[in-house]
C-alpha cells in the first residue's frame, strides 16, 4: 500500500514547545502534502513538498523529505494551543493522469496551554 | 468565497432507505472525491471524478454510487444504507498543480449515521 504512516500517534507539548512529526510511506512519490483537520471538521491544507525538494518553510512550519528513506517531517515551531488538531500526512503517486492522494491514519496532537 | 459545500451535516437514517449526500465546489475543479473517516482507520477514497461524466472507484466503492453530471456537483448516492456505512463522510475537490498532482480542498463533512 502507498499509505503514509504517521508517527507518533499522539503528542502532547507545552504551548511554546516544538513539535515533530513523522511520516513514513513506502513507494516511489511525486510530491508528499500535510494536513491538519480540527476536531470532526474538513481537512485543510498546510504545505506541500516534491519529490526533488528536500526542505520547505512556511510560517511556522517546516517539512523535510528525504526520498531515500521515504520519509517526511513536519515541524511546527513556537507551539499555540490553536495548533492542537489531527495532522495527516498524504502520498501523492502521480502517474500521468490518474493523480492520486492517499492519506495516512494522523497524528493528534495536543497543546496544553 | 472559494468553498467545497456538503448537505446535509448530519442525517440518521435506517437501513435500506436510500440517500443522496450532495457535494458542490466553486472553483472550477476538474477533480473531485469522496472519502470516509472512521476512527483507527483514516480517510479511505470511495470514489474520485476526474471530470465531466468521469468517475472511477477508489478503495473503498462498495455499497457507493455517485456520479458527476456537471463540473461543480458531484453527489455521493447510497442505494441501500446499512450499519457499516455509517460514518464521517468528506467530498474534496482538487486544485491541479503545476508539474502535476493534486491539492484537496475538503468540505465541512456529513455524519452519517444508519440504525
Amino acid at each position: 500500500s502507498q499509505q503514509g504512516e504517521e508517527d507518533p500517534q499522539a503528542l502532547s507539548i507545552q504551548e511554546g514547545e516544538n513539535a515533530t512529526m513523522n511520516c513514513s510511506y513506502k513507494t516511489s512519490i511525486n510530491n508528499l502534502q500535510w494536513y491538519r483537520q480540527n476536531s470532526g471538521r474538513g481537512l485543510v491544507h498546510l504545505i506541500l513538498i516534491r519529490s526533488n525538494e528536500r526542505e520547505k518553510h512556511s510560517g511556522r512550519l517546516r517539512v523535510t523529505l528525504d526520498t531515500s528513506k521515504k520519509s517526511s517531517s513536519l515541524l511546527i515551531t513556537a507551539s499555540r494551543a490553536a495548533d492542537t488538531a489531527s495532522y495527516f500526512c498524504a502520498t501523492d503517486a502521480f502517474t500521468g493522469a490518474n493523480s492520486k492522494l492517499t492519506f495516512g491514519k494522523g497524528i493528534t496532537l495536543s497543546v496544553r496551554p | 468565497e472559494a468553498q467545497v459545500t456538503q448537505n446535509p451535516r448530519y442525517l440518521i437514517t435506517v437501513t435500506g432507505k436510500k440517500l443522496t449526500v450532495t457535494c458542490s465546489q466553486n472553483m472550477n475543479h476538474e477533480y473531485m472525491s469522496w472519502y470516509r473517516q472512521d476512527p483507527g482507520l483514516g480517510l479511505r477514497q470511495i470514489y474520485y471524478s476526474m471530470n465531466v461524466e468521469v468517475t472511477d472507484k477508489g478503495d473503498v466503492p462498495e455499497g457507493y454510487k455517485v456520479s458527476r453530471k456537471e463540473k461543480r456537483n458531484f453527489p455521493l448516492i447510497l442505494e441501500s444504507p446499512s450499519p457499516n456505512q455509517t460514518s464521517l463522510y468528506f467530498c474534496a475537490s482538487s486544485l491541479t498543480l503545476p508539474g502535476g498532482g493534486y491539492e484537496q480542498y475538503f468540505g465541512p463533512g456529513t455524519r452519517l449515521t444508519v440504525t
